[in-house]
């Protein structure tokens, strides 16, 4: 069965710091990982793609297959990145349904 | 824009009462799913069309069904909603599965039961 663990609900950081939010996963089988994010009074919006090893609004994220985690990384946060944060992972095939974790809220401190 | 819509964005049925929400896409997406969001919890999938066929997930309960009368429109429907079934429900849509680009995501309808 596929699992996706945020262990943090809540985090802070002051602006200008970096920030890391942790994701770690289950799932039998080789899966597609991505992040979503929600901005206040937004709809939930793709934030990332592992598929694609790409770098969004200075967010990137590196599949580590040994750990099986997933971790969102910025070096620089800043006020505007204050948002929910889901980590979701999908299979490669058919309708690849996308299950989520709980979610992190991160909250960049001016 | 070209966007998932879904109808209304707050929905107060009773206790017992049928209710249906509505999500339309102008995206021309094959998939279209339906969630689930509890307070605090994770989007947890209820099921999907993947062009006309219907997937429905292990755990969705009986009471929710759905219709995907064509490519642009799919209804939830709720037939006796109780307590437990207050929450947010979001429709998203992808292109084949979503791997490349990912899903679209609708605002979401908030479903009270009183």
């Amino acid at each position: 069965a596929q699992r996706v663990t945020q262990p943090e609900k809540l985090l802070s950081v002051f602006k200008g710091a970096p920030v890391e939010l942790k994701c770690n996963y289950s799932y039998s089988g080789s899966p597609e990982l991505f992040w979503y994010v929600q901005y206040s009074r937004q709809r939930l919006q793709l934030l990332l793609r592992h598929i694609s090893r790409e770098s969004i609004k200075g967010f990137t994220a590196d599949l580590n297959k040994g750990e099986t985690s997933f971790h969102l990384k910025k070096p620089f946060a800043q006020e505007e990145d204050s948002a929910m944060y889901y980590c979701a992972l999908s299979g490669r095939t058919g309708a690849n349904n996308l299950f989520f974790g709980t979610g992190t809220r991160l909250t960049v401190i001016p | 824009d070209a966007m998932v819509i879904q109808n209304p964005r707050y929905q107060v049925t009773q206790f017992g009462k049928p209710v249906t929400l509505s999500c339309s896409q102008t995206l021309n997406h094959n998939v279209m799913y339906w969630y689930q969001q509890k307070s605090s919890q994770a989007p947890k999938l209820l099921f999907h069309y993947y062009d006309k066929d219907f997937n429905n997930e292990a755990d969705t309960p009986d009471n929710f069904q759905s219709r995907r009368p064509n490519t642009s429109f799919c209804f939830l429907d709720i037939r006796s909603p109780g307590l437990g079934d207050a929450a947010m429900y979001l429709c998203a849509t992808s292109r084949d599965g979503g791997v490349l680009y990912g899903y679209t995501f609708g605002s979401g309808t908030r479903l009270t039961v009183v």
